[in-house]
């Protein structure tokens, strides 16, 4: 079955500084790439996804890329704020996304002020 | 709109208790899926459903767990003879599943702590 790998484990940027989370995956049927963020004791919701027919995509601040061949993909955050400060998770689908997904163990990122 | 609710928010059972976990999806959407996260790791994947059909159960960590969802809609999570090692969050995500070229993102519910004492 599907594994994901994610690093690092904690991350501390200043703010206004970049952070980058890479994760990396086994299965190469997956296909779509989530990137979820949860806060403490609330729900993960969604921030970016990215299909496995595209190599980057960006929604303001925040962008992936993602390597197929080398079954990496990786979150980029620019201009940090504190309210990005977070778990951030990534993980691996196939099936359109309409499977079970299989989650990395997830980032704590703190952006200090 | 509103999105998945889960409950209790919060449960606390004494070892070898059944407990019941309950999620209400998004309305309309035809996925649901169950996850249980263990305190500082990622989610990790139950069962989930296609409206009524359960077309995974593969993780499910003992045949003490057990999912329905009979009408396609609200899903419950049964534990029976709870052990200190249920102790998790459960969280219940839904999708619209549209089907072929369409991703479909997993929203997700706020989630059941369960504490086993």
């Amino acid at each position: 079955g599907e594994n994901v790998e994610q690093h690092p484990s904690t991350l501390s940027v200043q703010e206004g500084d970049s952070a980058v989370i890479k994760c990396t995956y086994s299965d190469s049927a997956s296909n779509y790439f989530p990137w979820y963020k949860q806060e403490l004791g609330k729900r993960p919701q969604l921030i970016i996804d990215i299909r496995s027919n595209v190599g980057e995509k960006k929604d303001q601040r925040i962008a992936v890329t993602l390597n197929k061949t080398a079954k990496h993909f990786s979150l980029h955050i620019t201009e940090t704020q504190p309210e990005d400060s977070a778990v951030y998770f990534c993980a691996a689908s196939n099936e359109a996304g309409n499977t079970p997904l299989v989650f990395g163990k997830g980032t704590r990122l703190s952006v200090i002020a | 709109g509103a999105g998945v609710s889960q409950s209790p928010r919060y449960k606390v059972a004494k070892r070898g208790q059944d407990v019941a976990l309950r999620c209400d999806p998004i309305s309309g959407h035809v996925s649901l899926f169950w996850y249980q996260q263990a305190l500082g790791q990622g989610p990790e994947f139950l069962t989930y459903f296609q409206n009524e059909a359960q077309l995974d159960k593969s993780g499910l960590p003992s045949d003490r767990f057990f999912a329905e969802r009979p009408e396609g809609s609200v899903s419950t999570l049964k534990i029976q003879r709870t052990q200190q090692e249920d102790s998790a969050v459960y969280l219940c995500a839904s999708s619209l599943n549209w089907g072929g070229q369409v991703y479909n993102e997993q929203f997700f519910g706020p989630g059941t702590r369960l504490t086993v004492l």
